[in-house]
């Protein structure tokens, strides 16, 4: 059972390019969402899914997008990267049907840095 | 605002017992959550508490009070595979996690 699959794992990228961070489960999940770590600060929500068809924005949603066209898969999406978005991005999922559970599963993350 | 207030870092001795605190200010209150976190590896589901009490599972154990605002989790016979970064979260009443910075907890032999 794979859980959680990102991709990919790490990742040095110029400020201004565009780069997706992919994201797939396969437990079939309603809720997904992204995070940021940073070294000092809380892991924060970037954005989120409630289920296929739908998402919202985190705690620091600026910079970024997502799309849930299906069940499965819950790509994040930086249109131009600037460096302040160098960080460890991981995935999670819950299968909380209307809300979150709290109990989060967590892809291995994505280290990306921008410079 | 919504706060989450642990120790950054903490150390202890293999096969002791060690407590690590959180308080937290949220609006609104629907469960605690401790997460393990190895150093660049993803967190793990540890505890989670949404009555007053301890709860205990293993070698650990989590306690609440909602009056108090606060939590500890309770580590015994600390082996060194425990050495690692232990989270506190509390879902709020948007049913949103909101996460403390975590404790870096080091066993020393």
């Amino acid at each position: 059972i794979a859980g959680i699959t990102q991709a990919p794992t790490s990742q040095i990228l110029a400020a201004g390019r565009r780069m997706t961070l992919r994201c797939t489960q396969d437990m079939r999940h309603n809720a997904m969402y992204w995070y940021r770590q940073d070294l000092g600060l809380g892991l924060r929500l970037i954005h989120y899914s409630n289920t296929a068809g739908t998402t919202g924005k985190g705690e620091v949603p600026d910079g970024y997008s997502v799309s849930r066209a299906n069940t499965d898969d819950f790509p994040l999406t930086l249109a131009s990267a600037v460096p302040s978005q160098t960080s460890v991005y991981f995935c999670a999922s819950s299968d909380g049907g209307s809300h979150n559970t709290g109990e989060l599963f967590f892809g291995e993350g994505s280290r990306l840095t921008v410079l | 605002g919504q706060n989450i207030d642990q120790p950054t870092e903490m150390t202890a001795t293999e096969g002791a017992i060690v407590q690590i605190n959180c308080t937290y200010q949220t609006s609104g209150f629907n469960g605690l959550f401790w997460y393990q976190q190895h150093a660049g590896e993803a967190p793990t589901f540890l505890s989670y508490n949404v009555l007053d009490g301890l709860e205990e599972k293993g070698r650990f154990s989590s306690f609440l009070s909602r009056s108090k605002g606060y939590s500890y989790l309770l580590l015994k016979e600390l082996q060194m595979k425990d050495s690692a970064s232990y989270l506190c979260a509390v879902l709020d009443s948007n049913y949103q996690l909101i996460w403390g910075a975590g404790t870096k907890l080091i066993i020393k032999p």
